[in-house]
């Protein structure tokens, strides 16, 4: 069965610093790849999602990912912070053997600090 | 305007009661799944459905029982039988439930017990 890691339960990076968010998943298929936020109190939204086309994500807000089979990861990230970002942050993989159910990532809490 | 709507906010819930959540959604979706989220454990899958008048049980349906009598609405019920129902529910849509599909997902209930 499918997993999903990510690295660190929260992140704390200055406004304005690089944002990396990390995320594994355990396949050797090729798998679709999501990435969502959640903000307090509130359902999740769709930053960007990998499906086999480019491996390079571009998503809402300024964020983005890179597939790389060799590591099985989907980091993600953001060139400058802004205290807007700050967030909880879930990766999630699809899996083949589960009628592609989403399996989730425990989730990665952004902290800015300005 | 189209999206998901979950009511109630709050929930509480007394010794040995049934509750039931409300999910219903206007874009027109065949897909709709039911979520928990506990603090630090990203998201369970409850049970979800594919299409009206057939579901399956998700990772953690125990305790747990839907209905889906028409394609808008898919409503959880938490029954007596769930110990530990204190958590966030997410409700969430997607258009056929297929793998790479977009989930959208309603802005919750929290469920206190009394």
């Amino acid at each position: 069965a499918q997993s999903v890691t990510q690295l660190g339960s929260h992140v704390s990076v200055s406004e304005g610093a690089l944002v990396l968010l990390r995320c594994n998943y355990s396949s050797s298929v090729p798998p679709y790849l999501f990435w969502y936020v959640q903000y307090p109190n509130q359902g999740l939204q769709l930053l960007l999602k990998y499906t086999s086309a480019a491996t390079l994500v571009k998503g809402i807000n300024g964020f983005e990912a890179e597939f790389k089979k060799s590591e099985t990861s989907f980091h993600l990230t953001k060139p400058s912070a802004h205290m807007s970002d700050a967030a909880e942050y879930f990766c999630a993989v699809s899996d083949p053997d589960s009628n592609y159910q989403l399996i989730w990532g425990a989730g990665t809490k952004l902290i800015i600090k300005p | 305007d189209g999206g998901i709507t979950q009511s109630p906010k709050y929930l509480f819930r007394k010794e040995g009661q049934n509750v039931t959540l409300s999910c219903e959604q206007n874009l027109n979706h065949d897909a709709m799944y039911w979520y928990r989220q506990d603090p630090g454990q990203g998201l369970r899958l409850i049970y979800y459905s594919q299409i009206v008048n057939d579901f399956q049980k998700g990772d953690i349906a125990e305790g747990y029982s839907v209905s889906r009598e028409k394609k808008e609405s898919f409503p959880l019920t938490v029954t007596s039988a769930q110990k530990n129902p204190t958590a966030f529910y997410l409700c969430a849509s997607s258009y056929r439930g297929v793998g790479e599909e977009t989930q959208y997902f309603g802005p919750g209930t929290r469920l206190l017990v009394l």
